[in-house]
């Protein structure tokens, strides 16, 4: 079993759509990131979250460190947020280290 | 602020040969990391660094070196490329402090191995 899960795999959904992507780990952790892959292979930071919510814009994510899951939300949806989105706890122990999420492929249609 | 600077983009190799990946940041980050992406998996920690001098293993190091004179560099070298290295590459680089939020990745490296 991965240490982190990340679900859906794929989602489809039409624009103005509310979107939920949802990651569930087995490590205890200190911290986790969201991250966006675009479609050309870049990925950015959208967010590092140790507690409670935060929110940039139409992204909120929030994390439970005792239910060991984060949540993504996109509100008003739109073609440009089709990417992948991925979740990398930072683990307790690791010092630095970060373990992946397979990734959330996201499509937004018009 | 260049940030991450990653080269090159894409290269082709043959079984055996050697090459190094480079990776650069210009924003006195302490700690850099070196991943690769196949599909179906997420992204795996190769080698990382957590400042001049200092490197050690990830998830998956064998076949590759690295290592840190300075802060600004870290490169990866690929000591004889085998088929199993052909993959998309990535250098990452995070602060300290109030500004390790936020990870800042080079743009990749497609790399196949023949």
């Amino acid at each position: 079993k991965n240490e982190v899960e990340q679900s859906p795999q794929n989602l489809t959904a039409q624009e103005g759509e509310f979107i939920t992507i949802n990651c569930s780990y087995s490590v205890g952790i200190s911290a986790l990131h969201w991250l966006q892959q675009h479609p050309g292979g870049g990925i950015v930071s959208l967010f590092m979250l140790s507690s409670g919510k935060k929110k940039h814009g139409r992204l909120i994510a929030t994390i439970n460190i005792q239910e060991k899951h984060s949540s993504l939300h996109i509100t008003a949806s739109h073609p440009r947020d089709s990417a992948v989105y991925i979740c990398a706890p930072l683990r307790e122990t690791s010092g630095s280290r970060l373990t992946f999420g397979e990734g959330t492929q996201l499509t937004v249609n018009p | 602020n260049a940030g991450v600077t990653q080269t090159p983009k894409f290269q082709v190799l043959k079984t055996g040969q050697s090459m190094t990946l480079q990776c650069a940041q210009d924003m006195n980050h302490e700690y850099m990391s070196w991943y690769r992406q196949d599909p179906g998996m997420g992204l795996r920690l190769i080698h990382y660094s957590v400042g001049a001098g200092i490197t050690d293993q990830g998830e998956v190091p064998n076949g590759y070196n690295v290592s840190r004179s300075t802060t600004e560099d870290f490169p990866l070298r690929l000591l004889s490329a085998a088929p199993s290295q052909t993959s998309v590459y990535f250098c990452a680089s995070r602060g300290q402090g109030g500004t390790w939020e936020k990870l800042f990745f080079g743009s990749g490296t497609q790399l196949s191995v023949l």
